[in-house]
């Protein structure tokens, strides 16, 4: 079946630092990919997403391309704020769109 | 515009007990769907509802149930309340059913501790 995996945190940077959190997924067909944010005490928000191979989504400093041959979805963001503190989720939706898939999360902490 | 919202923000149930969560989506969306988040865990998919009708269920047991109303709004319904069922329930809605859901708006989510 469908699943998502993403690279285990949690993950502590200092401010400006540069950010990778890694994403690779599993899914037959053509999946749309998603990264969202869960910001302390908030719901899920969508940060960006990518529809078809070779889109690269970005939203807020943050960028991930769908790279279909090595089935990856990493999120990167040149320069990390100390608001950028959350947990981020990649996600999938397969051919069944009304299910999102997600991975287990990486929490992300930025030092001042 | 109102996002989604969900009632109640916490809830403390006993096992065995029954509990009912509610949503109400984003006015103009006519599909919601159910997760489930356990601590440290992604959230799980449980149902999507559009137009009233069920066009999703998730590996949960019938011990889960859920429905529509004709303002879109939405229950889920959770029996015989077990420990594992504690977790954040997330409730999300999208305009459309179908291959065009996947733009999901989440609420807030309801807190569940079973003791």
């Amino acid at each position: 079946g469908n699943s998502v995996t993403q690279m285990e945190g949690p993950v502590t940077l200092s401010e400006e630092a540069f950010l990778t959190i890694n994403c690779t997924y599993t899914a037959t067909g053509y999946p749309s990919l998603f990264w969202y944010v869960q910001y302390p005490g908030e719901g899920l928000q969508l940060l960006l997403k990518a529809t078809k191979a070779d889109d690269k989504g970005s939203n807020k400093g943050f960028e991930a391309t769908y790279r279909k041959e090595t089935t990856s979805f990493h999120l990167e963001k040149g320069s990390v704020q100390v608001s950028d503190s959350a947990v981020y989720f990649c996600a999938l939706t397969g051919s069944s769109a009304s299910k999102i898939i997600f991975g287990s999360g990486t929490r992300l902490s930025i030092r001042p | 515009d109102a996002g989604v919202t969900q009632s109640p923000t916490h809830l403390i149930k006993t096992r065995g007990q029954h509990v009912t969560l509610r949503c109400s989506p984003i006015s103009g969306h006519k599909s919601v769907s159910w997760y489930q988040q356990v601590l440290g865990q992604g959230p799980q998919f449980i149902f999507q509802y559009y137009e009233k009708e069920e066009r999703g269920r998730g590996n949960f047991p019938d011990r889960f149930s859920a429905r529509q109303f004709p303002n879109y709004s939405s229950e889920l319904n959770v029996n015989a309340l077990l420990l594992g069922d504690s977790a954040l329930y997330l409730c999300a809605s999208s305009p459309r059913g179908g291959t065009d859901s996947y733009e999901q708006y989440f609420g807030p989510g309801t807190r569940l501790t079973v003791t």
